[in-house]
């Protein structure tokens, strides 16, 4: 069975500093996807950004990066020069690609991440 | 990506009576996925919508408490039946578009009273 494991349910950071947000996995499947999502308080899910597990690269996308790694099954999101509007819920997901996946995602329990000025 | 979007996107509702959410995508896709996020938690596999098949349901989620429709490849339509309280939650769909990006709809917020 897959799944996602978020240990910190609130972190806070001050506004222009980086934070990293932990997410560990656990799966079967030999190939697989992870995601980080951004919820804020208005309820819409944001994608942020994507991993595969054959990438070679950790992922980036902007500020935010994905310190991927494998051995450790760790998938931690690090947003770098944090902003106000970066307080928001984020969640980290799985996707498998084999074992029957139809494709969905596998949702941690979510960080809450609060930027002081 | 994918640009999705859902309707209602909030509703409140008398308990007994039943609402359908509509999903709309501006590209067509094989999968659509409908999620629940009860209060304070995190999201939840309802079922997985085929185009041109019955959708699957996860454990917990019956066909006649949230029947979908898939009528084509750019649209799904999930129905809450005979509210509660209990269902109080936000409703999100989702795709997958590109392959291996996924990407969500704004999501219904449904309050039951």
């Amino acid at each position: 069975a897959q799944k996602i494991t978020q240990t910190q349910p609130g972190m806070f950071v001050q506004e222009k500093e980086a934070v990293t947000l932990d997410c560990t996995y656990d799966t079967s499947d030999p190939s697989y996807g992870l995601f980080w999502y951004k919820q804020p308080s208005s309820g819409e899910m944001i994608f942020l950004i994507y991993q595969g597990s054959y990438d070679q690269q950790n992922a980036t996308e902007g500020r935010y990066s994905l310190n991927f790694q494998k051995a450790r099954k760790s998938a931690n999101l690090v947003i770098s020069a944090s902003q106000l509007g970066d307080s928001a819920m984020y969640f980290c997901a799985m996707r498998g690609f084999y074992g029957g996946s139809q494709g969905n995602l596998i949702f941690g329990k979510g960080t809450k991440l609060s930027v002081k000025p | 990506s994918a640009v999705i979007s859902q309707k209602p996107s909030r509703d409140i509702c008398q308990r007994g009576t039943s609402l359908t959410i509509q999903c709309q995508v501006d590209s067509q896709v094989t999968m659509m996925f409908w999620y629940r996020q009860q209060p304070g938690q995190s999201l939840t596999l309802i079922a997985t919508a085929n185009q041109g098949s019955e959708a699957t349901y996860e454990s917990g989620f019956v066909i006649d408490k949230f029947p979908i429709s898939r009528p084509n490849l750019t649209f799904s339509t999930l129905t809450v039946s005979n509210m509660s309280p209990e269902d109080s939650s936000i409703y999100l769909c989702s795709v997958e578009y590109p392959a291996e990006e996924q990407y969500f709809g704004p999501g219904t917020r449904l309050t039951v009273t």
